[in-house]
């Protein structure tokens, strides 16, 4: 029941490049959409997040944009480091303590 | 203030036996969620508990069951044991928002 699809696998960047990594869902009522982090030994931890009504959130570095009418949304780092080299899962929710991850893409930033 | 806490790290059990992981979450967080992770199905939403209520639940077998005390505090257990159990399980603690905060979970392997 894979509700959220995440593309790609896996993406290896050049230092100060951009990263990208797009998310699609399937059910409209989802309403919480947070990227997650995870470095390997490690939990997940939350980097951003958006709400349907907003297209786009920056915080640092890392920005979601967020398309509604396609139910797709997508993180982008700019200038990406060597320590941004983690796997990172979108998810969605419309229950907040249930979020839907998607498959995870695994980062490798080249110095 | 301390973050969310899972124990043990590491388990092994056998098939057919059955185990009982523990998460505390972070103090003045009410609900509490689990989360199974395998390199196959990814994360997978197990069920949340807020205030000792279960207040939603993943697709799961029955084998899988969880409660929540009065400090908030929770357990997950899993009986008759499969090979396909072995995974990390995570929990998340959040308080009344939408930020979800994970543990570094317990890696269970069956053997």
């Amino acid at each position: 029941q894979q509700q959220v699809k995440q593309s790609p696998q896996s993406l290896i960047v050049q230092k100060g490049g951009i990263s990208i990594i797009n998310c699609a869902y399937e059910n409209t009522a989802f309403d919480y959409f947070p990227w997650y982090q995870q470095f390997p030994g490690k939990g997940p931890a939350l980097l951003i997040a958006i709400r349907p009504d907003v297209s786009e959130k920056k915080e640092g570095r890392f920005t979601i944009s967020f398309n509604k009418s396609a139910k797709q949304f997508s993180l982008h780092i700019m200038d990406s480091q060597p320590g941004d080299s983690a796997t990172y899962f979108c998810a969605a929710s419309m229950f907040v303590g249930d979020m839907r991850f998607g498959a995870g893409t695994r980062l490798t930033v080249k110095p | 203030k301390a973050g969310v806490t899972q124990t043990p790290r590491y388990l092994i059990k056998t098939r057919g036996q059955q185990v009982t992981l523990s998460c505390s979450p972070i103090s003045g967080h009410r609900s509490v969620s689990w989360y199974q992770q395998t390199p196959g199905q990814g994360l997978q939403f197990l069920f949340e508990y807020f205030s000792e209520t279960q207040r939603n639940k993943g697709n799961f077998p029955g084998r899988f069951s969880g409660r929540q005390f009065s400090n908030s505090r929770s357990e997950m257990n899993v009986s008759t044991l499969e090979l396909g159990d072995s995974a990390l399980y995570l929990c998340a603690s959040r308080s009344t928002g939408t930020e979800a905060f994970f543990g570094q979970g317990t890696r269970l392997t069956v053997v």
